[in-house]
């Protein structure tokens, strides 16, 4: 069964960095690309970044383009993504997704867990 | 950047055709993807490339691409679809491509 289990969320300071962690379980982790998105409260689904397998191909989305990076630890199985100048707007629920092995974008996904920036 | 639009809502009766649609400038060259988020839960993959159902997902939905429209036809809703629903693409290729989401329907069957 696949597993998904995020880590590292909590309240941070606007311009202060935050470290997600993405546990997987359950599939063959260095098969497949993985993704960060988002929701903030109330509002909808972004996304947020994405890495290729080896790590040779990695995107973002603008609004985090220059502040965020991604990574992935294929011998530890974990997907990892580094925040920095954090802002009020970038507080949401960072949902950790795996995509399938038949072209199904984001098949799978974590329960999130929760970045609130405030002061 | 590229933005994907969706009605912010639909409603049908149980039993009824829910419709709802996904238009994008890159949607004739690309796939659309369709995910449902009921409320608390995270999302779930309902269609992918277009017109594919991943195991496990029912019959009553399909989906469709012309254009540069992409529609989710839930045929035959049911009180449990009553959800958001959410379509994904992109309009780049290659390395680093930034994926978009469209801003979500809320599907009210009652």
């Amino acid at each position: 069964e696949v597993q998904l289990v995020e880590s590292g969320g909590g309240l941070v300071q606007p311009g202060r960095s935050l470290r997600l962690s993405c546990a997987a379980s359950g599939f063959t982790f260095d098969d497949y690309a993985m993704h960060w998105v988002r929701q903030a409260p109330g509002k909808g689904l972004e996304w947020v970044s994405g890495i290729s397998w080896n790590s040779g191909s990695i995107g973002y989305a603008d609004s985090v383009k220059g502040r965020f990076t991604i990574s992935r630890d294929n011998a530890k199985n974990s997907l990892y993504l580094q925040m920095n100048s954090l802002r009020a707007e970038d507080t949401a629920l960072y949902y950790c997704a795996k995509d399938g092995r038949f072209g199904e974008l984001l098949r799978y996904w974590g329960q999130g867990t929760l970045v609130t920036v405030s002061s | 950047s590229y933005e994907l639009t969706q009605p912010p809502s639909v409603s049908v009766s149980p039993g009824q055709t829910a419709r709802i649609t996904c238009s994008g400038d890159a949607l004739p060259k690309k796939y659309a993807y369709w995910y449902q988020q009921k409320s608390g839960q995270a999302p779930v993959l309902v269609i992918y490339e277009d017109s594919k159902r991943p195991s496990g997902i029912p019959e009553r939905f399909s989906g469709s691409s012309s254009g540069t429209m992409a529609t989710l036809t839930i045929s035959g809703a049911q009180v449990e679809d009553e959800a958001d629903y959410y379509c994904y693409s992109t309009d780049s290729s290659g390395n680093h491509i930034p994926w978009v989401f469209g801003g979500g329907t809320k599907l009210t069957v009652l």
